[in-house]
């Protein structure tokens, strides 16, 4: 069964504006993995915060972890076109499990 | 980064046919690799943890005759497909965890199957 749940399913935004994306989980977690994946390719890996984190960035990216309502952002700042993608959260406790994922369309 | 490198990336069978799908990891050794399903506009469900040496541990509902999994080689694993029905048409993933265990996981780009 899945343990992530991202939010919202999915969303449309104009260039240079900022994208948020939710994820949710179910139990507890080692950690917990944001994966982008354009439209039939594999998976690339965004960013990985562990559960005795709270803040991580990465360039434009910034992820959040709130273990104790076990919820996670993705944050891209200034977005760009090439940023439309799907986005998923993965969980990983005895295996990584992702959530149904975002679809983010950024317009020009 | 690592590379995984995964083949072919779109088949196209008749049912009743067997489909062979490899995920190679070029450039690191994976000594864990996981074969996933993906439906249109959905996310990627774990079908089966593969172990080089070792037998693969398919997850609750994935068939394992059906889906035979090998993975010979800290570089290699194949997924078969048999007796392929349209049914089974759909995005296969790859990924590979590598031996430093740094809990990423790498991705191979996907094999798009249809079964007639």
């Amino acid at each position: 069964s899945q343990q992530g749940e991202e939010d919202p399913q999915a969303l449309s935004i104009q260039e240079g504006e900022n994208a948020t994306m939710n994820c949710s989980y179910k139990t507890s977690i080692n950690n917990l993995q944001w994966y982008r994946q354009n439209s039939g390719r594999g998976l690339v890996h965004l960013i990985l915060i562990r559960s005795n984190e709270r803040e991580k960035h990465s360039g434009r990216l910034r992820v959040t972890l709130d273990t104790s309502k076990k919820s996670s952002s993705l944050l891209i700042t200034a977005s760009r076109a090439a940023d439309t993608a799907s986005y998923f959260c993965a969980t990983d406790r005895d295996k990584i499990i992702f959530g149904k994922g975002t679809r983010l369309h950024i317009l020009p | 980064g690592a590379v995984v490198s995964q083949h072919p990336s779109w088949v196209i069978c008749k049912s009743g046919t067997s489909v062979k799908i490899e995920c190679r990891s070029l450039d690191f050794q994976a000594t864990t690799m996981f074969w996933y399903r993906q439906f249109p506009k959905q996310s990627l469900m774990l079908m089966a943890t593969s172990n080089e040496g070792s037998k693969a541990t398919y997850e609750q509902g994935v068939e394992k005759d059906k889906f035979l999994i090998n993975h010979a080689s800290l570089t290699l694993s194949t997924l078969t497909v048999t007796s392929a029905h349209p049914e089974d048409s759909s995005f296969y993933i790859c990924s590979a965890e590598s031996l430093t265990g740094n809990e990423k996981l790498f991705f191979g780009s996907g094999t798009q199957l249809s079964v007639l």
